[in-house]
C-alpha cells in the first residue's frame, strides 16, 4: 500500500526556518516525483515544487523559490522542505504527493503538515 | 504561467442530483488536466485524470470532459459523502490549481 506519511505541526517564530518530513513506503521511492503544495486557511491550493529521489533535481514554482528548498534521502525514502526566512503569511498545511515522471497528476498525497508561524 | 479558472466557487444541490464544475485554462493545456476531492484533515484525493481518466476505485457517476481550454467535471446521483471541496489542476506546464468549488448538499 502506497503511503506518504508527513511529520507533525510545527509552531514556529518568524524569520525562523522549518523542515518537514514526508516518508514514502509502498512503492518504489525513485520512480516517482514527490511534490508539495501548501494550502493557506481558507485559499485554494498552491504548487510549490517537485524533486526528482531518481537525482534530486528540482523544479520550483516561481513565487517559492528562496522560499522552499526541497531534497530527498535516499537511504530513507524520506523527502524533505526546508522553508526559510519565516512570516505569518507561510501558516499554511503542506502536503507531500507524488507523481510518475511521465507528465503524471499527483496521485498519493500525505495527510498535510500545518505550520503557524507566531511569536 | 497559466492560469486556471474554476467556477463556480460554490454550489449546493439535493442528493440524487447532478452538478458541474468548470475549468478554463489561460492557454490549451493538451487534455492535462486532473480532478480531485478534498475533504478536511485529509490529503486531496485523485478522481480524475487526463481530463476523463477515472482512477481505479472511483464509481462512475464522477465523470470529466473537455479538450483545448475549456473543462468540465461532473457528479451525478450526489450522495452524502459527495460533500467536499474539489480542485482542478492543469499539469502541461508544471502545475496550477483552480481555486475550488465548494459542494454543499441541499
Amino acid at each position: 500500500e502506497v503511503q506518504l506519511q508527513q511529520s507533525g505541526p510545527d509552531l514556529v517564530k518568524p524569520g525562523a526556518s522549518v523542515k518537514i518530513s514526508c516518508k514514502a513506503s509502498g512503492y518504489s521511492f525513485t520512480g516517482f516525483y514527490m511534490h508539495w503544495v501548501k494550502q493557506s486557511h481558507g485559499k485554494s491550493l498552491e504548487w510549490i515544487g517537485r524533486v526528482s529521489p531518481k537525482n534530486g533535481g528540482t523544479n520550483y514554482n516561481q513565487k517559492f523559490k528562496g522560499k522552499a528548498r526541497l531534497t530527498v534521502d535516499m537511504s530513507s525514502s524520506t523527502a524533505y522542505m526546508e522553508l526559510r526566512s519565516l512570516t505569518s503569511e507561510d501558516s499554511a498545511v503542506y502536503y507531500c504527493a507524488r507523481s510518475y515522471y511521465d507528465q503524471g497528476a499527483m496521485d498519493y498525497w500525505g495527510q498535510g503538515t500545518s505550520v503557524t508561524v507566531s511569536s | 504561467d497559466i492560469q486556471m479558472t474554476q467556477s463556480p466557487s460554490s454550489l449546493s444541490a439535493s442528493l440524487g442530483g447532478k452538478v458541474t464544475i468548470t475549468c478554463k485554462a489561460s492557454q490549451d493545456i493538451n487534455k492535462y488536466i486532473a480532478w480531485y476531492q478534498h475533504k478536511s484533515g485529509k490529503g486531496p484525493r485523485l478522481l480524475i485524470h487526463y481530463t476523463s481518466t477515472l482512477q481505479p476505485g472511483i464509481p462512475s457517476r464522477f465523470s470529466g470532459s473537455g479538450s483545448g481550454r475549456d473543462y468540465s467535471f461532473s457528479i451525478s446521483n450526489l450522495e452524502p459523502e459527495d460533500i467536499a471541496t474539489y480542485y482542478c489542476l492543469q499539469y502541461d506546464n508544471l502545475y496550477t490549481f483552480g481555486g475550488g468549488t465548494k459542494l454543499e448538499i441541499k
